[in-house]
């Protein structure tokens, strides 16, 4: 079957550095999207990635290691604004993105 | 302001009852999806479209139906709504296949 699996929430400190960690089981493989979700939003993309590796977009990074089934989420100098909810969503053969339940990011200052 | 637009934003509905949900979209994606989130759980996809004439069932298509008349719209209707659709339903659209999905605000169904 196809499975995703996030921690359920993690909490960080202000200024801080905090890794996502995802592990997923699909049929088949086109990538894997990361979203970010505040609450009582919509969800809204941040990074995607089809090769092995580390992809940087700013303070945002995102890792995928294919054989592993693996990928994280590398938030640096946290802000306030981050809390949010942060979704794994790798994509299937068939092009349609498997969602996990997401991993809630609480900031402390 | 190019993007997803999803009308009602929120709506208390009667068991039984029909109703639609409208979404549009104008940045001429080839692709749009209609997702239900509930809490606890992730985005479950009810039906999608990869181009204007065409739609397909997702994970949980049982009791929606969609059609795709045309590029911008891609409503959902619910032809008898139970409680258990009560949820946070959300539209989205893509360039393409592996291309990101672009949500809209969300329409939030409650059913009585």
């Amino acid at each position: 079957g196809q499975n995703i699996d996030q921690p359920t929430e993690m909490t960080a400190t202000e200024g801080a550095i905090v890794q996502i960690n995802c592990t997923y089981q699909t049929s088949g493989f086109n990538g894997l999207f990361w979203y970010q979700q505040h609450a009582g939003e919509a969800p809204t993309f941040l990074s995607y990635n089809v090769l092995d590796g580390l992809e940087e977009k700013g303070r945002f990074s995102s890792f995928l290691s294919r054989s592993k089934g693996y990928s994280y989420l590398l938030l640096k100098e946290l802000q306030m604004k981050d809390s949010a909810s942060y979704l794994c969503a790798p994509m299937d053969s068939n092009y349609q993105l498997i969602w996990g339940a997401g991993t809630k990011l609480i900031i402390k200052p | 302001i190019a993007g997803i637009t999803q009308a009602p934003t929120s709506q208390i509905l009667a068991a039984g009852r029909r109703m639609t949900l409208r979404c549009t979209q104008d940045m001429r994606h080839n692709a749009m999806y209609w997702y239900r989130q509930d809490l606890g759980l992730g985005l479950r996809l009810i039906h999608y479209s990869n181009t204007a004439g065409t739609t397909g069932k997702g994970e949980v298509p049982d009791g929606y139906s969609v059609s795709r008349a045309n590029t911008d719209d891609f409503p959902l209707t619910l032809a008898s709504a139970v409680p258990s659709q009560t949820s946070v339903y959300f539209c989205a659209s893509s360039k393409g296949e592996n291309q990101p999905q672009h949500f809209g605000d969300g329409t939030r169904l409650s059913i009585l």
